[in-house]
């Protein structure tokens, strides 16, 4: 079964500064995706960034990166330059083959001015 | 608007109530997904409908829930006997076939049970 798991309930940052969401998961897969999907309070889950597990190249997202780490099953976000609407729940997401996606509880993210 | 839509974006109804909430993919996508979150977690998985072909169902469907998308288009979800615990915000996603790694989800309809 896959699991993925956010152990950060909540982060807050400075604004203009630079925050790391971390996310670990398990698969028994070695062809997979992962994602981190921002969702704004009362709007709809929207894909921030993606990255394909057979690259080894961290995927980049203008402000938003990734720490990809295979081995480790480990899979950061960081958001440089943090602005205030970044504020929302951020969800690390994992899918194999060609079905659902499996979630993360969560990480709701504040940014201060 | 070309994007995934869901109708009621909200819905308060009473315990032992039936409900049923609509999603209108994304017109050429021909998978469709539903997923539930309660507050607090991450989206969970319910179904998946390949064109009108439902092809897998979680175990938390329930026997009171049923999905259908009649003609391969819009899907319905239907809650029959409501329970206080089925409160959540209801998802639905859309993609193509072989593109299950971009999915679009809908803004969600938020069921609160009384």
């Amino acid at each position: 079964a896959q699991t993925v798991t956010q152990s950060q309930p909540e982060m807050s940052v400075q604004e203009a500064e630079t925050v790391t969401l971390s996310c670990t998961y398990d698969t028994s897969e070695s062809d997979y995706y992962l994602f981190w999907y921002k969702q704004p309070p009362s709007r709809q889950m929207i894909l921030v960034i993606r990255q394909e597990a057979y690259k080894q190249q961290n995927a980049t997202e203008n402000r938003f990166s990734v720490n990809f780490q295979k081995a480790a099953k480990s899979f950061s976000l960081k958001i440089s330059d943090s602005q205030l609407g970044d504020a929302a729940m951020y969800f690390c997401a994992l899918i194999q083959g060609a079905q659902k996606l499996v979630f993360g509880q969560g990480t709701r993210l504040t940014i201060n001015p | 608007d070309t994007g995934v839509s869901q109708d009621p974006r909200h819905k308060i109804t009473k315990r032992g109530q039936n409900v049923t909430f609509r999603c209108d993919p994304i017109s050429e996508h021909n998978r469709l997904y539903w997923y539930r979150q309660t507050l607090g977690q991450g989206p969970e998985f319910l179904t998946y409908f390949q064109n009108e072909a439902q092809l897998e169902k979680s175990r938390l469907l329930s026997d009171r829930f049923s999905a259908e998308r009649p003609k391969g288009s819009f899907s319905t979800l239907e809650i029959q006997h409501t329970e206080q615990g089925d409160s959540a915000m209801y998802l639905c996603a859309s993609s193509l076939t072989g593109k299950a790694y971009e999915q679009y989800f809908g803004p969600g309809t938020r069921l609160t049970v009384t």
